[in-house]
C-alpha cells in the first residue's frame, strides 16, 4: 500500500502566520489523487483540497496545495483563529486507499 | 445538498458484531460511490472498504476482509456496514463517506456521515 508521512505532527504558529503542511508518499499518487482534510474536536473531517491543488466547493483561498508524483504541500497563507485543527492527507490513486497520520496546528 | 445520518452510537462485547447505517437524502444515490472510514480514539483516518451502488461492486481494505460487509439498499437510500468478530482495538468512531465524482470507487470525500461510536469492551 502507498505510505503516506505528514510533517511536521505538531505546527505551533500565532494567527496571521503562514503554515506549510508536508505529506510525502512512499509510491507515486496516481493522477495526482491526493486530498487535503481539516479536523476539528468532535467534529468530522471537512474535506479541503482534491487532485492535489483544487479547492473544495467553499474552502477560502488561503488553503492551496500543491506538488506531484511523491511530494505535496498544503499551504494556509494566513492563519485565520478557525484554521487551527489537525490536518491530514489522503490519497486515492491506488487500493486501499491511505490517510497520512495527520498534522496539527496549534496556536503558539 | 447531500445529508448522511448515521445510526447511533453502539456497545459491544469481544467477538460480537455491529451493523451501522447511514441514510442518505439529496442526490442520485445510486450514482454515489460509498466508503467507510474509521479513526480510533485520538489517532487517524483508517479507509475500511467501499461499494459502488451503480455497479454492485465493493472493495475491502485487506485488513478487514472476511471481518466487514458493506451493502446498500438503493431502495432506501441506506448504505450499511457489517463489522464482526469484534475486539477492543475496533473501538472508534465509524464515518460513512459519500463522493459523487471517483475513480475505480476510490474519491477525495466530500460527504461525511456524523460518525457512530462503537465501543468494544467486555
Amino acid at each position: 500500500e502507498n505510505v503516506l508521512t505528514q510533517s511536521p505532527d505538531t505546527l505551533s504558529l500565532s494567527p496571521g502566520e503562514r503554515a506549510t503542511l508536508s505529506c510525502r508518499a512512499s509510491q507515486s499518487v496516481s493522477a495526482s489523487y491526493l486530498a487535503w482534510y481539516q479536523q476539528k474536536p468532535g467534529q468530522a473531517p471537512r474535506l479541503l483540497i482534491y487532485g492535489a491543488s483544487s479547492r473544495a466547493t467553499g474552502i477560502p483561498d488561503r488553503f492551496s496545495g500543491s506538488g506531484s508524483d511523491t511530494d505535496f504541500t498544503l499551504t494556509i497563507s494566513r492563519l485565520e483563529p478557525e484554521d487551527f485543527a489537525v490536518y491530514y492527507c489522503q490519497q486515492y490513486g491506488s487500493s486501499p486507499q491511505t490517510f497520512g497520520q495527520g498534522t496539527k496546528v496549534e496556536i503558539k | 445538498q447531500v445529508q448522511l445520518v448515521q445510526s447511533g452510537a453502539a456497545m459491544k462485547k469481544p467477538g460480537s458484531s455491529v451493523r451501522i447505517s447511514c441514510k442518505a437524502s439529496g442526490g442520485t444515490f445510486r450514482s454515489f460511490a460509498i466508503s467507510w472510514v474509521r479513526q480510533a480514539p485520538g489517532l487517524g483516518l483508517e479507509w475500511m472498504g467501499g461499494i459502488m451502488p451503480i455497479y454492485g461492486t465493493t472493495d475491502y481494505a485487506q485488513k478487514f476482509q472476511g471481518r466487514v460487509t458493506i451493502t446498500a439498499d438503493e431502495s432506501t437510500s441506506t448504505v450499511y456496514m457489517v463489522l464482526s468478530s469484534l475486539r477492543s482495538e475496533d473501538t472508534a468512531v465509524y464515518y460513512c463517506v459519500f463522493a459523487i465524482n471517483s475513480w475505480q470507487g476510490m474519491a477525495a470525500w466530500d460527504h461525511w456521515g456524523q460518525g457512530t461510536l462503537v465501543t468494544v469492551s467486555s
